[in-house]
């Protein structure tokens, strides 16, 4: 079946540092790809998303993009800034499906 | 965006008792909601989908009889956990889908319920 592989947290970094979260995905055919946060206290929020290979999603600062020859998403963001702390979650949703497939989350504290 | 609450945010409850977890979507009218359960440092696994009106789909491995779900209206949907244990205790989360919004991805997510069963 679908899955969803994320780089194991915490992360810690200093502000203004480079982050990449790892992402992976096993699917049968051709899914689109997410990306969710969820800051403190909050729901999950759609942060970007790519629909087809090679696709770039991208909000907020953060990108990824849609590598179907490594099966991956990884995400991005070139400086980041203590409002990023959050939990962020990679997902695959199948086309003609509403069922999102979650990885297991990565922990991402910025400190100042 | 649109918003989505859960209520209640905690709930603590004896071994044996049933308990009610309301989801509501706020500013839009959801034809499909989504029940998830979270253990910690895990993902997300969803339950089941429901649709207004209809009852609702399981997925392998939920026990309908133990997670009862009804989606009596377009803004609410409930997911009661029937003769709890502690092995019920987790994090619930549900979703909601904006038809409006356009495309079938769009889930809007509450902020979960956190169970513990004593």
């Amino acid at each position: 079946g679908n899955s969803v592989t994320q780089m194991e947290g915490p992360v810690t970094l200093s502000e203004e540092a480079f982050l990449t979260i790892n992402c992976t995905y096993t699917a049968t055919g051709y899914p689109s790809l997410f990306w969710y946060v969820q800051y403190p206290g909050e729901g999950l929020q759609l942060l970007l998303k790519a629909t087809k290979a090679d696709d770039k999603g991208s909000n907020k600062g953060f990108e990824a993009t849609y590598r179907k020859e490594t099966t991956s998403f990884h995400l991005e963001k070139g400086s980041v800034q203590v409002s990023d702390s959050a939990v962020y979650f990679c997902a695959l949703r199948d086309k003609g499906a509403q069922k999102l497939v979650f990885g297991q989350g990565t922990r991402l504290t910025i400190n100042p | 965006g649109a918003v989505v609450s859960q209520h209640p945010s905690r709930v603590i409850c004896k071994s044996g008792t049933s308990v009610k977890i309301e989801c509501r979507s706020l500013d839009f009218q959801a034809t499909t909601m989504f029940w998830y359960r979270q253990f910690p440092k895990q993902s997300l696994m969803l339950m089941a989908t429901s649709n207004e009106g209809s009852k609702a789909t399981y997925e392998q491995g939920v026990e309908k009889d133990k997670f009862l779900i009804n989606h009596a209206s377009l803004t609410l949907s409930t997911l009661t956990v029937t003769s709890a244990h502690p092995e019920d205790s987790s994090f619930y989360i549900c979703s909601a889908r904006d038809p409006g919004s356009g495309g079938s991805d769009t889930q809007y997510f509450g902020p979960g319920t956190r169970l513990t069963v004593l």
